[in-house]
Parts: structure tokens; sequence; C-alpha cells
């Protein structure tokens, strides 16, 4: 089993859908978590930052973490067609200091 | 804003060839990154660095090398280019405490012929 899961899509959706993408993990230890937007022929750009359970809301974003089910979603309120990118989960656990450890990404198409 | 800047956003290079790939960061970061990116492989770490001289193997460092001499300038070096090594590669850093999340360069698209 791999230590992060992440359906690769592609997901299309219409313009103002809700999105809803997700990661499962296997290592417990996992405390931080990251997701990352990255743009076609671009590095990826942080979007949310959590650490251990809960959810935290940024303008049309939410990041949710469920650690007793080690799953990891993001939801994006009105989906816009500049919303269209690669969503990359990442996660770490504090012993292994600063190294992440990537989903393979989801590819989101959202069309007006 | 944190800035990473890749020297390169493409380069062709030929097989056999030695490669330097750039990376700098103007954040005075502590840890610095490289990774490459595949289709259906996501992003795998090659190397990375906590600080000035010191470097650490990631998970695929075979046919790779680095070289931090400064704090703000992390190298990645393949000492022989091959076919394999077309990718997109992309340099990361962060800040010491391990509770902060990695910022990335726009990435150089290398193609080794």
């Amino acid at each position: 089993q791999k230590e992060v899961e992440q359906d690769p899509g592609p997901l299309s959706v219409p313009e103002g859908a809700i999105v809803s993408l997700n990661c499962t993990y296997s290592n417990s230890a996992f405390q931080y978590f990251m997701w990352y937007r990255q743009y076609s022929r671009k590095g990826p750009e942080l979007l949310m930052y959590t650490y251990s359970s809960g959810n935290k809301e940024d303008g049309r974003f939410t990041a949710q973490v469920d650690k007793s089910s080690k799953y990891i979603s993001l939801f994006i309120r009105d989906s816009q067609p500049s919303d269209s990118a690669t969503y990359l989960c990442a996660m770490r656990s504090y012993q292994a200091g600063t190294a992440l450890i990537f989903g393979k990404g989801t590819t989101l198409s959202v069309s007006s | 804003d944190v800035k990473v800047t890749q020297s390169s956003r493409y380069l062709v290079k030929r097989t056999g060839e030695k490669v330097f790939l750039e990376c700098v960061q103007d954040m005075d970061h502590e840890n610095m990154f490289w990774y490459r990116q595949d289709p259906g492989l996501g992003l795998r770490l090659i190397y990375f660095s906590y600080d000035v001289k010191m470097k650490e193997k990631g998970d695929i460092p075979e046919g790779y090398s680095v070289s931090r001499e400064k704090k703000e300038r992390f190298s990645l070096i393949l000492e022989s280019a091959s076919t394999n090594q077309t990718s997109m590669y992309l340099c990361a850093s962060l800040t010491g405490p391990s509770n902060q999340p990695q910022h990335f360069g726009d990435g150089t698209r290398l193609s080794i012929l």
C-alpha cells in the first residue's frame, strides 16, 4: 500500500460546482497536511496548510483532516475556470523532519 | 513572499553531458530540496540539504549529485545525462522549523536527446 493515495482524475465540473478532492494515507504519524495547486508548466503553489485534525477555511477553499480515518479533503466552492489545475496533497510527520510525501495529484477542469 | 528561482525554464542537453540546474531562494531558508516530476509518478525527492555543505539523499539519488556552497543556492548536477532523466525538475525551500510548508520554484523542463 502506497503511503499517500490520490485519485488522478481527470475531474471535470461546470463553473459554480462544488468540488471535492481527497487523499488517503497509511502513516498515522503524519501531522502536517498541505494542498498545493499546480498550473500547467508552473511549480506547485501552496494553497492550504493544516496541522492535525479539523477544518480550515480560506475564501472558497476548505481543507479538512480526519486523522481517525486517515483521510484529507479539499473543497472548492463556486468553482471557476481559473481553478483548472492539478491539485497535490502532501503530508509530513514531525519525526521525519522536513521531507514531504506527495500524492500524485488530481487534475481538475472547470468549464464555463 | 518567498521567492524560489530556478535559472532555466527549459533546457535541452545531449546524452553524456554534465548538466547543472541552479536554484536560488531569497528568504534565508535552511532547507532546500530537489524533486523530479513525471506523469503518473508524481513528485519524487532526489536530494535535500538542511544547511550549507550538508546534503541528504532522497528517494531517487542515482545519477545525480548536489552542491550547496552558499545558503541561498542549491545546485543539482546530472553527472552524465541520460534520456531517462528527461523530466520536470522542481526546487523547493523552507525555513528551519519543520512545521512550515515548502515553497517551490517554477521548475526546469529538461530534455535529454
